[in-house]
This record gives structure tokens, C-alpha cells and sequence, in this order.
């Protein structure tokens, strides 16, 4: 059974930084693409962010482009994300999603960023 | 970037009848391989997202064949035949076919009426 369990959400100033992780099993996680999708508190989903298998290609969206920064471990089946720089607006529960198709979905973990 | 535009964007439905959400895309979504990269999703409330058709047409796993997927080109269709409870919550399209970005509809909330 495929798991994905996002970690690190927290209560942060604007301006602060933070790193979400995302622990995979039950597929072999160095085979896909991931990504990391938010949903900000009573909105629509909104695509971050994409890293390859092999973590040569990533991908932003205009959104955080220059701020966060996508990463993996395949040793250890886990996705990150380094969130620098955060507004108020980058408010949401965070969510990793397997696979360019979106297959399966995290539970998700809430930043909350404020004063 | 590809826009999609799900509509109606409330759907109150009684129980027992069907439903149906469109979802267009602002250019075609046929990939240069053939496919069409166009994918919906269920988010019940207080859950995170799950897919439940895949390729326009193709049923994940586990998904009551009540859930139908049909379209082509920029139009497509999300039907549900016979509502139950359960199916309450919002409904999201999601084209992979001209990314990054990825792109997903505003979403369709569907109640029971």
C-alpha cells in the first residue's frame, strides 16, 4: 500500500523559513516523479512544485520560483521542501502527491505563517 | 498556462440522481504522444485529495463504476449516475498534458440537497 506522510508544518513569522519533509513506502519511491501541492484554508489546490526520479529536472511554480526548493532522497524514500522567505500568503496545507498523474496524496501538514 | 474551467461551481444533487461536472481547457490537452492528460479528483471533507479517474476515462482502483469520466480536445465530463452521501465534497480537474505548470480547476462542490 502506497504511504506518504508530510511532516514539519509549523507556526511561522513572515520572512522565516521552514523544511516540510514527506516520508514514502509501499512503492519504489527513486522511480518517480513527485510533487508537492497546497491548498490554502478554504481554496483550490495550486501545483509548487516537481522533481524527477533521478532528481536531475525540477520544476516551480511562479508562485514560490526563487524561495522554495525541491529535493529528495531516494536512499531514504523521503521528499523535502525548503521554504524560505514566507508570507502570509503561503499559508495552506501542504501536500506530496506520487507521480506526474497525481496518484496518491499525502494526508498534508499546515504552515501557518504569521505575526 | 492552461486554464481550466470546471463548471457549475456548486452542485447540490438528491440522493439517488445523477450528477455531472464539466471541466474546459483554455487549448487542447491531446499530448504530442497521444494521450490526453486529464485527471479528476475527490476531496471529501476534512481528507486530503483522491483521484479517481486518471486519462480522461480510466477509473483508479476501488472507484464505484457510479464515477464516469468522458471528453476530448478542451471539453470534459465528470458523471456520477446514481449520488450517494459518501460522494459529498469537491470535485477538481487537473491537466498534465502542458506542464510544468500543472494546472487544476477552481473545483466543484457537491452537496446533497
Amino acid at each position: 500500500e502506497v504511504q506518504l506522510v508530510e511532516s514539519g508544518g509549523a507556526l511561522v513569522q513572515p520572512g522565516e523559513s521552514l523544511r516540510l519533509s514527506c516520508a514514502a513506502s509501499g512503492f519504489t519511491f527513486s522511480s518517480f516523479e513527485m510533487n508537492w501541492v497546497r491548498q490554502a484554508p478554504g481554496k483550490g489546490l495550486e501545483w509548487l512544485s516537481s522533481i524527477s526520479d533521478s532528481a536531475s529536472t525540477r520544476y516551480y511554480a511562479d508562485s514560490v520560483k526563487g524561495r522554495f526548493s525541491i529535493s529528495r532522497d531516494n536512499a531514504e524514500s523521503s521528499l523535502y521542501l525548503q521554504m524560505n522567505s514566507l508570507r502570509a500568503e503561503d499559508t495552506a496545507v501542504y501536500y506530496c502527491a506520487r507521480g506526474g498523474w497525481h496518484a496518491d496524496w499525502g494526508q498534508g501538514t499546515l504552515v501557518t505563517v504569521s505575526s | 498556462d492552461v486554464v481550466l474551467t470546471q463548471s457549475p461551481l456548486s452542485l447540490p444533487v438528491t440522493l439517488g440522481q445523477p450528477a455531472s461536472i464539466s471541466c474546459r481547457s483554455s487549448q487542447s490537452l491531446v499530448s504530442s504522444d497521444g494521450n490526453t492528460y486529464l485527471h479528476w479528483f475527490q476531496q471529501r471533507p476534512g481528507q486530503s485529495p483522491r483521484r479517481l479517474i486518471c486519462k480522461v476515462f480510466n477509473r483508479d482502483s476501488g472507484v464505484p463504476d457510479r464515477f464516469s469520466g468522458s471528453g476530448s480536445g478542451t471539453d470534459f465530463t465528470l458523471k456520477i449516475s446514481r449520488v450517494e452521501a459518501e460522494d459529498v465534497g469537491v470535485y477538481y480537474c487537473m491537466q498534465g498534458t502542458h506542464w510544468p505548470p500543472y494546472t487544476f480547476g477552481q473545483g466543484t462542490k457537491l452537496e446533497i440537497k
